[in-house]
This record gives C-alpha cells, sequence and structure tokens, in this order.
C-alpha cells in the first residue's frame, strides 16, 4: 500500500517554463489538497478537490491550475513558473471531510 | 490567512523532560489535529481531538482542548532524540467542505 505518491521529487525550471506535478493515492479517498512549505509560512493551501472532476481554490491558487480527472490523481499544473513559486509542494488526501490528512513525501521545486 | 498559530516556534530540551506545544484558533471547530514533520519529510497525522472532548492520550502524546479559550496544546513526555521534528496543529472547521488549516509549526530539539 504506496499511500500518496509524488513525481517528481525535484525538478528545477527556467522562469516561464511549465511543468505539472502529479499526485497519486490509492486509498479510494474523495478529498485531495496541494499544500506548498516555504520557510517561516507553515503549510498554505494552494488548491483542492473533494472528489472526482471538481476542484476548488485554495489560500494562493494564483499562478497554478489543478485537474482531477480520475479519483485517484490530483495534477497540480505550472503554466509559466516564476521564482516566487520556489518551494517545497505537498499533496495530502483523506476520505472524511473531518478525517486526518495522509501526505506525500513533497516535490522540490527551484524556478531560475 | 493561518487558522492555527503554535507556540513557541522553537523549543530545545534535554532528552528525558517534557516538551509543550501551545495551538491558538480562531473561528469554531469541528476537530483539530496534530502533525508532526521530519526534516525533509512530509507530515504525519498524530492525533486528533473533537470538539467536544477535553482531552486524549495516544502513548506519550496527551493532548488538551479548550474551546473557550481556542487553544490546544500538546505534551510530549520524556522526550527523545527521535522526537526531533517540527510539530503543527490543525483545524477543520464547521462550516462545510472546508480543508484543513495549518499553523507555521514548532520546530522541537531534543538533546542527547
Amino acid at each position: 500500500n504506496a499511500g500518496v505518491t509524488q513525481t517528481p521529487k525535484f525538478r528545477v525550471l527556467k522562469t516561464g517554463q511549465s511543468m505539472t506535478l502529479l499526485c497519486a493515492q490509492d486509498m479510494n479517498h474523495e478529498y485531495m489538497y496541494w499544500y506548498r512549505q516555504d520557510p517561516g509560512m507553515g503549510l498554505r493551501l494552494i488548491h483542492y478537490s473533494v472528489g472526482e472532476g471538481t476542484t476548488a481554490k485554495g489560500e494562493v491558487p494564483d499562478g497554478y491550475n489543478v485537474s482531477r480527472l480520475k479519483k485517484q490523481n490530483f495534477l497540480l499544473g505550472l503554466e509559466s513558473a516564476a521564482p516566487s513559486q520556489t518551494s517545497v509542494y505537498f499533496c495530502a488526501s483523506r476520505q472524511y471531510n473531518t478525517g486526518e490528512l495522509f501526505f506525500g513525501e513533497g516535490s522540490r521545486l527551484t524556478v531560475l | 490567512s493561518q487558522q492555527g498559530e503554535e507556540d513557541p516556534q522553537a523549543l530545545s530540551i534535554q532528552e528525558g523532560e517534557n516538551a509543550t506545544m501551545n495551538c491558538s484558533y480562531k473561528t469554531s471547530i469541528n476537530n483539530l489535529q496534530w502533525y508532526r514533520q521530519n526534516s525533509g519529510r512530509g507530515l504525519v497525522h498524530l492525533i486528533l481531538i473533537r470538539s467536544n472532548e477535553r482531552e486524549k492520550h495516544s502513548g506519550r502524546l496527551r493532548v488538551t482542548l479548550d474551546t473557550s479559550k481556542k487553544s490546544s496544546s500538546l505534551l510530549i513526555t520524556a522526550s527523545r532524540a527521535a522526537d526531533t521534528a517540527s510539530y503543527f496543529c490543525a483545524t477543520v472547521s464547521n462550516s462545510g467542505n472546508t480543508p484543513l488549516v495549518f499553523g507555521k509549526g514548532t520546530r522541537l530539539s531534543v538533546i542527547a
């Protein structure tokens, strides 16, 4: 049972390039989330999904897009990367809207 | 904006001592959760306390919740060097499918 898997784990981009982070969970969870973590800022919610085909904005959605075409996958896209998007990105999932979160190991993105 | 705020930001203790971290929040909650993050890793769920509970134990962890003061505390007894990590509180509000909102964390260092 892999839990929550994020790919890639590390990536370096140049300003203006695009990329997609993939999150996959094998626990049949309804709810999935993308957070970013920056030094001294804790975790901030980017986008989330309450079920297949749904997405919603979090606290810091600008510059990111997401898709949840399949229940087990939640994709985070950067259309035109900026240095301010240098961060560690965490995906998480949970079964119920009040339950515990299960996190992936993170994806470290550097934008030059 | 951050819902939960942990205090202190950093804590350094000797092995065998107890560690206490506090969390304050702003709005009515369904439950409050504590997570642990080892350096460079994803967050791991430690314990969940519901709004109608006042205290909960799990191994060497003790969590209290005071909804009148909108605060919670996490006590780690007989700390070990392996407890060195960052600890985050997160709240689930009473209103609908809102995601967890995390604080900025307390960095705990346990010195052997």
